[in-house]
């Protein structure tokens, strides 16, 4: 069974950089036709798409966020990483890491909540 | 603004059908068959309950059934539990995206 466990600071400051990591286990992050993603979702709000990643490094952004956003994967440690730089508060939210093919996220970790403070 | 269209809100009494919709363009929802539905309870990650507008993961009880028409998909739930209240969300796969969401819709059952 395949586990995610995403990592990292709940506390940015505003215009620094927001850095998550995402722990993959039960399964190497290299193998297979996957994506790994990143959604977030404000509390109280709906989901929101961020990027993603797939096993031969290939990403892909949301256009509204892309300019600010890179995912990353390491195969060595078997995670992926998410960095959004000049972060606001409009940035705050649960953040989720999953795998996804086709469109089918079928498995997600349990979120980290990250809050930008001023 | 999300880029699919959802009701807020629905709701049913125990053992009564819904159908939430989920509304795009012909630049996702309508152009493609990657249609997802999610279930997310409060404080817990989302879990696939249709993929692929009709498909149900293994597992899935079999109220749960999905269709599309046009550039709007349908989630249908029959038999409403107590435990299916819960905020569910479509998403596509879009041209331009290449994934988007819709806003989220919360089921109340009465």
């Amino acid at each position: 069974q395949v586990q995610l466990q995403e990592s990292g600071p709940g506390l940015v400051k505003s215009s620094q950089t927001l850095s998550l990591t995402c722990t993959v286990s039960g399964g190497s992050i290299s193998s297979g036709s996957y994506y790994w993603s990143w959604i977030r979702q404000p509390a109280g709000k709906g989901l929101e798409w961020i990027g993603r990643i797939y096993t031969s490094g290939s990403t892909n952004y949301n256009p509204s966020l892309k300019s600010r956003v890179t995912i990353s994967l390491d195969t060595s440690k078997n995670h992926f990483s998410l960095k959004l730089t000049s972060v606001t508060a409009a940035d705050t939210a649960l953040y989720y890491c999953a795998r996804e093919s086709d469109i089918i996220y079928d498995f997600w970790g349990q979120g980290s909540l990250v809050t930008v403070s001023s | 603004q999300s880029a699919l269209t959802q009701p807020a809100s629905v709701s049913g009494s125990p053992g009564q059908s819904i159908t939430i919709s989920c509304t795009g363009t012909s630049s996702d929802v309508g152009g493609y068959n990657y249609v997802s539905w999610y279930q997310q309870h409060p404080g817990k990650a989302p879990k696939v309950m249709i993929y692929e507008v009709s498909n149900r993961p293994s597992g899935v009880s079999n109220r749960f059934s999905g269709s599309k028409s046009g550039n709007t998909a349908s989630l249908t739930i029959s038999g409403l539990q107590s435990d299916d209240e819960a905020d569910y969300y479509c998403s596509s796969y879009s041209s331009s995206t290449p994934v988007v969401f819709g806003g989220g819709t919360k089921l109340t059952v009465l």
